[in-house]
Order: C-alpha cells, then structure tokens, then sequence
C-alpha cells in the first residue's frame, strides 16, 4: 500500500499570504491519480485539484496543483477567509489512499 | 446536476452488520461510463478511509485492511449503491460518505453526499 505522507501538520498563516502544502509518497506514483481536496468542519471532502495539477470544476485560479514521482505540492496564492480548512492529497493504485491531512489556519 | 445523499442505521450495537444506502440523483447507476461509485468514512478527528468502490458492470476493489467485512453493491432499479461492514466495533464509528469517483479516478471523485453518522456502542 502506497502511504501519502503531508506536511506540515498545520500551517498557521494570514489571509493574503501564500500557502505551500506538501504530499509525499511512499513510492512513485502516476501523477495522473494524485488528487487534492478541501474539507471545511461539518462538510464532505471537496475537490480542488486531479490529475497533480488541473483544477477541478468551479475552483478558483489560486489554487494551483503541481509534482510528479514521489513529491507534490498543492499552492494557494493568495489566502482567502474561505480557504482556511484542512487539506488531503490523494492517489489510486490498485488501491486508493489519502494522506493525513494539512490544517490551514489563521495566524 | 449530480447528487448523492447517504442513508443509514444511525446507531448500531458491537457485532452488528452495517448497512448503508447511497442514492443517487442526476446520472444513473449503471451508466457505461467510467465511474466508481464509492464509500469513505471518516472516524471522529481523524483524516479519510477509502472503503472501496463498484463499477456499473459490478466489478468491485475494497479496502485491502476492511476486504473481509465488506461488500459493496448497486440497485440499478433504485438508481442506489449500498455498503455492507459485517461485524463492527467501536472502531468503526465514523461518517461514512458515498462519493462518485470520475474517470476510473483520473478525475478524482468529484461528487460527494453530505455523510451519514454511524455510532457503535452497547
């Protein structure tokens, strides 16, 4: 089973700044199932990214999806009061994992 | 527009079989298209689970950890897809999400219900 490791835990910053998530796996992965997701308290995971770096439908140009093999990143450019929340990156072998997640909050 | 919304026991005792129900609005179930009709839970404060998935043809993948305890099925008549977990325990309290994974998951899974809560405790 492949594991996704995030860092950091949680990432403490202000509204404006600029957010960089990392995601590494235990081994390389096709870029082509690595995804990412928003989650906000009380509401279902949302998807931000597909494939390392397409946006999902109705995503805002902010957010910005990019690595391949074992390391990813996920980049929010530009904080808005509505992104903070948790984020989990997530690949598919023949199984599908996601990895333990990353806390956006205000500093 | 595409929705999914869980259904479920709410609360359960230890030993128990969970079943769970996620119906589907907007496409229908056994679409020749690529899509995973998927399960995930989530325990309390804690990341996500993948359970597994069915395919409209009725090919299934599960969670290797959960395999011997799952099944995952589709009523195409009821355009719904279910999961059953046999013999759960307090480990298996958590929100279960019904989710559609798009593009054999090249697209990620794109549409999710809202959860359904299950509790076990005697």
């Amino acid at each position: 089973e492949i594991v996704l490791t995030q860092s950091p835990g949680t990432l403490s910053l202000s509204p404006g700044d600029r957010a960089t998530l990392s995601c590494r796996a235990s081994e390389s992965i096709s870029k082509t199932y690595l995804a990412w997701y928003q989650q906000k308290p009380g509401q279902a995971p949302r998807l931000l990214i597909f494939g390392a770096s397409r946006r999902a439908t109705g995503v805002p140009d902010r957010f910005s999806g990019s690595g391949s093999g074992t390391d990813f990143t996920l980049t929010i450019s530009g904080l808005e009061p509505d992104d903070f929340a948790v984020y989990y990156c997530q690949q598919y072998s023949s199984s599908l994992t996601f990895g333990p997640g990353t806390k956006v909050d205000i500093k | 527009q595409v929705q999914l919304e869980e259904s479920g026991p709410g609360l359960m005792k230890p030993s128990e079989t969970l079943s769970l129900t996620c119906t589907v609005s907007g496409v229908s179930v056994s679409s020749q298209s690529s899509y995973y009709w998927t399960w995930i839970r989530q325990p309390p404060g804690k990341g996500l689970e993948w359970i597994g998935y069915i395919h409209y043809s009725g090919s299934t993948n599960y969670n290797p950890s959960l395999k011997s305890r799952v099944t995952i099925s589709l009523d195409t008549s009821k355009n719904q897809f279910s999961l059953r977990l046999s013999s759960v325990t307090a480990a298996d309290t958590a929100v279960y999400y019904c989710a559609r994974g798009y593009y054999d998951y090249r697209h990620g899974m794109d549409v999710w219900g809202h959860g359904s809560t299950v509790i076990v405790s005697s």
